[in-house]
């Protein structure tokens, strides 16, 4: 079955520690993409990156990176040197590509990080 | 530079009344979606649409319905409103698929079925 799990509900870090947000899926779909999207107090879900699952090559923008191994089935997120500015819910998703037509995807339950001065 | 706008952002209904949930975009998007969050749930999807004049249903799309007779216009519309429908609900937009493109959002409708 389709599900992405993120056994973290909430983490409160201090400015500027680093922070792991975790994410571990399962597909049948050898073909599949994966997501984080933040979303931050003001409600709308803003998308930060999207990987391909042929792609597993670790990328960093600016303080954010994602590490993706398919071997333990994760896609894992980590903020260096946390801001304030941080604090937002955190959403993984993977897309079910039996939706494809339509574009489903399948979110896992959110990581609420709170990042205190 | 609007994205994709709802209305209203909160609404409190009674149990049984009936409502609609607008949703615009002007981005020139073919695909649009309706999703709901609930409390630690994630998001679950009701509705999509790959175009004007073509809907389909999503995972949870009892007690709802909607129409795209326009490429930038997407209602959603709550028949007979039930407790269970409480939540909130966010229209989307995607240039090309939603499972494989990036998703743009609305800021979201809170609503309260009493």
């Amino acid at each position: 079955a389709q599900k992405v799990t993120q056994a973290q509900t909430e983490i409160s870090v201090v400015e500027k520690e680093d922070v792991t947000l975790d994410c571990v899926y399962e597909t049948r779909d050898t073909t599949y993409y994966l997501f984080w999207y933040k979303q931050p107090p003001s409600g709308e879900l803003v998308f930060l990156i999207r990987r391909n699952s042929f792609d597993e090559q670790n990328e960093i923008s600016g303080r954010y990176s994602w590490n993706f191994q398919k071997s333990t089935s994760s896609f894992n997120f980590t903020i260096t040197a946390s801001q304030v500015v941080d604090s937002a819910v955190y959403f993984c998703a993977l897309s079910d590509l039996v939706y494809n037509q339509g574009g489903k995807l399948i979110f896992g339950q959110g990581t609420e990080l709170s990042v205190k001065p | 530079n609007a994205g994709v706008t709802q209305t209203p952002k909160f609404r409190i209904l009674k149990i049984g009344q009936s409502m609609t949930l607008q949703c615009t975009q002007d981005m020139n998007h073919n695909y649009m979606y309706w999703y709901r969050q609930d409390p630690g749930m994630g998001l679950k999807l009701i509705y999509y649409s790959v175009g004007a004049g073509i809907t389909d249903k999503g995972e949870v799309p009892n007690g709802y319905n909607v129409s795209r007779s326009t490429t930038e216009d997407f209602p959603l519309r709550l028949e007979l409103a039930a407790p269970s429908q409480t939540s909130v609900y966010f229209c989307a937009s995607s240039r090309t698929s939603g499972s494989t493109g990036e998703l743009f959002f609305g800021e979201g409708s809170r609503l309260t079925v009493l």
